[in-house]
């Protein structure tokens, strides 16, 4: 079984630039979240999607942050016009749907730096 | 309101002993679940266990042995006979349950165990 595959692993950006982060999850699992982790914190919660839908977006989310899952497979996360704040490790996870006791498997993260 | 609590930042241990790491947790809902996972220096976050909040049995898998006590609201993990594989940063989580099933996770901000030769 593959797991979750997260792309790039590492971006340099300058400050004011747009990124975008790719993730595929386990195949099979409907459902698909995008984490923020900093330096010595643990993860927070961003937004999740049940196959193609967006169910949930945390106030963290700010306008500059966009996340599609198009067909219900891939996700993307962009962040337009980044800020030096946007500095982060982002993790996908994935699971299956079925109620609320899933586990989420996590990808190895897209390391994030803004020059 | 949820909140996961690590209260230890760091633990050095040498190699052979046992460590426990904390967790204690709030939460309104009576339907939730608890989690453990390992973040070794590579960086991606390894599922440990699951429990949920209608199941308080202890779990022993090999050396990882897991105390879940809904009366104090702790989620405690222990290491028995540490090795230096066990480095890493651990971070106990909580899922809370709702009507759409969501299941975003609430993180502490974990506990770094360093085990010494």
């Amino acid at each position: 079984d593959t797991g979750v595959s997260q792309d790039p692993r590492h971006k340099i950006t300058k400050r004011g630039q747009n990124v975008t982060f790719r993730c595929d999850p386990i195949s099979e699992h409907n459902r698909l979240y995008w984490y923020r982790q900093t330096l010595g914190q643990g993860p927070e919660f961003l937004t999740y999607f049940q196959n193609e839908a967006q169910l949930e977006k945390s106030r963290l989310l700010s306008d500059r942050f966009s996340a599609e899952r198009p067909k219900g497979s891939f996700s993307t996360l962009e962040i337009q016009r980044t800020e030096q704040g946007d500095s982060a490790m982002y993790l996908c996870a994935s699971s299956p749907s079925v109620g609320i006791s899933d586990t989420q498997y996590f990808g190895p993260g897209t390391r994030l730096t803004v020059l | 309101a949820q909140k996961v609590t690590q209260a230890q930042t760091e633990i050095s241990v040498v190699e052979k002993e046992d460590v426990t790491l904390d967790c204690v947790y709030e939460t309104r809902d009576t339907t939730y679940y608890l989690f453990w996972y390992k973040q070794p220096p590579s960086g991606e976050l390894v599922f440990l266990i699951r429990r949920n909040s209608f199941d308080e049995q202890n779990e022993i898998s090999g050396r990882y042995s897991w105390n879940f006590q809904k009366s104090t609201s702790s989620f405690n993990f222990t290491i028995t006979a540490s090795q230096v594989v066990d480095s890493a940063v651990y971070f106990c989580a909580l899922s809370e349950g709702d009507q759409t099933g969501a299941n975003n996770l609430f993180f502490g901000t974990g506990t770094r165990l360093t085990v010494i030769p």
